[in-house]
């Protein structure tokens, strides 16, 4: 069976800081891993994904996240941070089953 | 494509009450998965359709919940004698089948039993 593990339940950061959010996994089998965002009021929406090939992933306004296969970690990072960016932070991942697993989610806060 | 809906968005019912929700996904897809979510946690996978087929459900979901896809579009959500455990986030998503496929979510509707 797989799990997510978010460590972090809430991120405060100043704007035009960088950010990284945390999510570890852990999965006998081969994974795909997503992370989503959920801006108030509104429902989840895929930032990036990782299937395969390279391990730097590149998402929508700026995010990137890397998958490492040894620490089974994928991070999600933004290197200058947004007011529009506070929001609520999934990952989650898929192994060979079409369940999906999700964390329990990263709060970020970016403070003016 | 208007995106995935959810009707109703809000619902507070009596515990004991039955209710049932619907999940309109995007038109081309194929797929269709419910989810519960509560404070502080993400969203629990209950179930999934292909088609009209329901192909897993949770082992945590209970026999007071049901759902179909009778035709393969809409879908739907019951909870039977509702109890004050079962106010969450009910999500629905839909997808197109893939091996990474990206799931489209709706906006919830919110349970609150009283």
């Amino acid at each position: 069976a797989q799990s997510v593990t978010q460590l972090d339940s809430q991120v405060p950061v100043f704007e035009e800081a960088p950010v990284e959010l945390r999510c570890n996994y852990s999965s006998s089998v081969s994974v795909y891993l997503f992370w989503y965002v959920q801006y108030p009021n509104q429902g989840l929406q895929l930032l990036l994904k990782y299937l395969s090939g390279s391990t730097l992933v590149k998402g929508i306004n700026g995010f990137e996240a890397e998958f490492n296969k040894s620490q089974t970690s994928f991070h999600l990072r933004k290197p200058s941070v947004h007011i529009s960016d506070t929001a609520e932070y999934f990952c989650a991942v898929k192994g060979t089953g079409n369940q999906f697993y999700f964390g329990t989610g990263t709060s970020l806060t970016v403070i003016p | 494509d208007t995106g995935v809906s959810q009707d109703p968005r809000h619902k507070i019912t009596k515990r004991g009450q039955n209710v049932t929700f619907r999940c309109d996904p995007i038109s081309e897809h194929n797929r269709l998965y419910w989810y519960r979510q509560t404070l502080g946690q993400g969203p629990e996978f209950l179930t999934y359709f292909q088609n009209e087929a329901q192909l897993e459900k949770s082992r945590l979901l209970s026999d007071r919940f049901s759902a179909e896809r009778p035709k393969g579009s809409f879908s739907t959500l019951e909870i039977q004698r509702t109890e004050q455990g079962d106010s969450a986030m009910y999500l629905c998503a839909s997808s197109q089948a893939s091996i990474g496929e990206t799931q489209y979510f709706g906006p919830g509707t919110r349970l609150l039993v009283l």
